[in-house]
């Protein structure tokens, strides 16, 4: 098992561009989420998806879209980047079940000029 | 609403120095808690779990104990290595199906030989 995965690794934008960072997971979880990590902040929750076709908003949702069509993948799209949006994202996953361990990806790194 | 919070960092310990990072929680019903380690320009990997009240997780000589009384889920090691060096995050998901895994803030732990 690949495990999550996240693409790419390192990005950067200019303050409105748009991109989409790319997550999957071999692993059937039915629970995804992407948080980012700032420092002095730990990480956030931006959204999250229990299901195909399920999503909801974390703590910091404000400028970032998600959609979940395929167990396997949930993107996040920045539709407009700002400079506030400078950070390191991660994706997990893990099955729906509250107890269950969350499996992290490797993190994007996005630099917002 | 659910959170953690951890104690400041950075901790600076010398090899085979006792280690304590202090967590504590504020949940509704019974939470499961988690320690989570992030080694330097990696991604987040499980340390140990409890899921339920005096469960005791345990892994790499790290241990934690999930004290309902105190709301607390301290984490401690016996003797650091250098190799332990890493941001430790405490973090919690309440007791239903779906819910996020929240964050505290981490902790820095550096381990000098």
């Amino acid at each position: 098992n690949a495990g999550v995965t996240q693409t790419p690794k390192f990005q950067v934008l200019k303050t409105g561009q748009s991109m989409t960072l790319q997550c999957a997971q071999d692993m059937n979880h039915e629970y995804m989420s992407w948080y980012r990590q700032d420092p002095g902040m730990g990480l956030r929750l931006i959204h999250y998806s229990v299901g195909a076709g399920i999503t909801d908003q974390g703590e910091v949702p404000n400028g970032y879209n998600v959609s979940r069509s395929t167990t396997e993948d949930f993107p996040l799209r920045l539709l407009s980047a700002a400079p506030s949006q400078t950070s390191v994202y991660f994706c997990a996953s893990r099955a729906l079940a509250y107890q269950e361990t969350q499996y992290f990806g490797p993190g994007t790194r996005l630099l917002v000029l | 609403g659910n959170s953690v919070t951890q104690m400041e960092g950075p901790v600076t310990l010398s090899e085979e120095a006792f280690l304590t990072i202090n967590c504590t929680y504020t949940a509704t019903g019974y939470p499961s808690l988690f320690w989570y380690v992030q080694y330097p320009g990696e991604g987040l990997q499980l340390l140990l779990k409890a899921t339920k009240a005096d469960d005791k997780g345990s892994n790499k000589g790290f241990e934690a104990t999930y004290r309902k009384e105190t709301t607390s889920f301290h984490l401690e090691k016996g003797s650091v290595q250098v190799s332990d060096s890493a941001v430790y995050f405490c973090a919690l998901t309440s007791n239903q199906a779906g819910t996020a895994l929240i964050f505290g803030k981490g902790t820095t732990l550096s381990v000098s030989s």
